[in-house]
């Protein structure tokens, strides 16, 4: 089965300085489609950037960025210039199939990223 | 524009009592519709998907069931719930090839008490 793990429960960085959070996954698919989600104290889910396994060039979006690995099944996320708004719980996503046709995203267990003045 | 409306924002329900959570998507046709759980200080666990209507998939057995009666209408409900039953609710949409990743509802904290 896919697996997903977040192994950095929490995070600091200071405010306008760069933070790597990291994601690793499991999976026998050799297409599939990574996100990266923000969730601040409001709950709401956000997009935050997405990543097709059969591209190459890691994506990026404005101040994210991600590394992409994927013989090495890894798929960090890289904020720059830290912003106190960036200060939120960040889930790592995998695409699965499902036989019954649709999506499924399954999603690590989370990142608390805290950002300091 | 496509928007997903969820409702009610809190809820705090009797052990014992029914629940019904609603959300609608409105600026798109045949999504993927999904409920998602969410325990406190943890990750997403999906409940129930569906790729039209009447059509549900559940991924884990539970007291609660879902329902799709119109094509961007979907419902999480339960005859009777449990103390377990509690945490916050998210309902999200895609379309099929998911090239958007997925859009959530802005959530239902239950509370059973």
């Amino acid at each position: 089965a896919q697996t997903v793990t977040q192994s950095q429960p929490e995070m600091s960085v200071q405010e306008a300085e760069t933070v790597t959070l990291s994601c690793t996954y499991d999976t026998s698919e050799s297409d599939y489609y990574l996100f990266w989600y923000k969730q601040p104290p409001s709950r709401q889910m956000i997009l935050v950037i997405r990543q097709e396994a059969y591209k190459q060039q890691n994506a990026t979006e404005n101040r994210f960025s991600v590394n992409f690995q994927k013989a090495a099944k890894s798929f960090s996320l890289k904020i720059s210039d830290s912003q106190l708004g960036d200060a939120a719980m960040y889930f790592c996503a995998y695409r699965l199939i499902l036989t019954g046709g649709g999506n499924k995203l399954t999603f690590g267990t989370g990142t608390q990223l805290k950002v300091e003045l | 524009s496509q928007t997903i409306h969820q409702w009610p924002a809190t809820l705090v329900q009797p052990v014992g009592s029914p629940l019904s959570l609603e959300c609608t998507v409105e600026g798109t046709s045949n999504p993927n519709l999904y409920w998602y759980r969410q325990a406190a200080g943890r990750g997403l666990q999906l409940l129930f998907y569906s790729v039209g209507i009447g059509q549900i998939s559940s991924e884990v057995p539970q007291n609660l069931s879902a329902s799709r009666p119109q094509d961007r209408q979907f419902i999480l409900s339960s005859k009777k719930l449990l103390l377990s039953d509690s945490g916050f609710y998210l309902c999200a949409w895609s379309s099929t090839s998911l090239l958007r990743g997925y859009t959530f509802g802005s959530g239902t904290r239950l509370t059973v008490v």
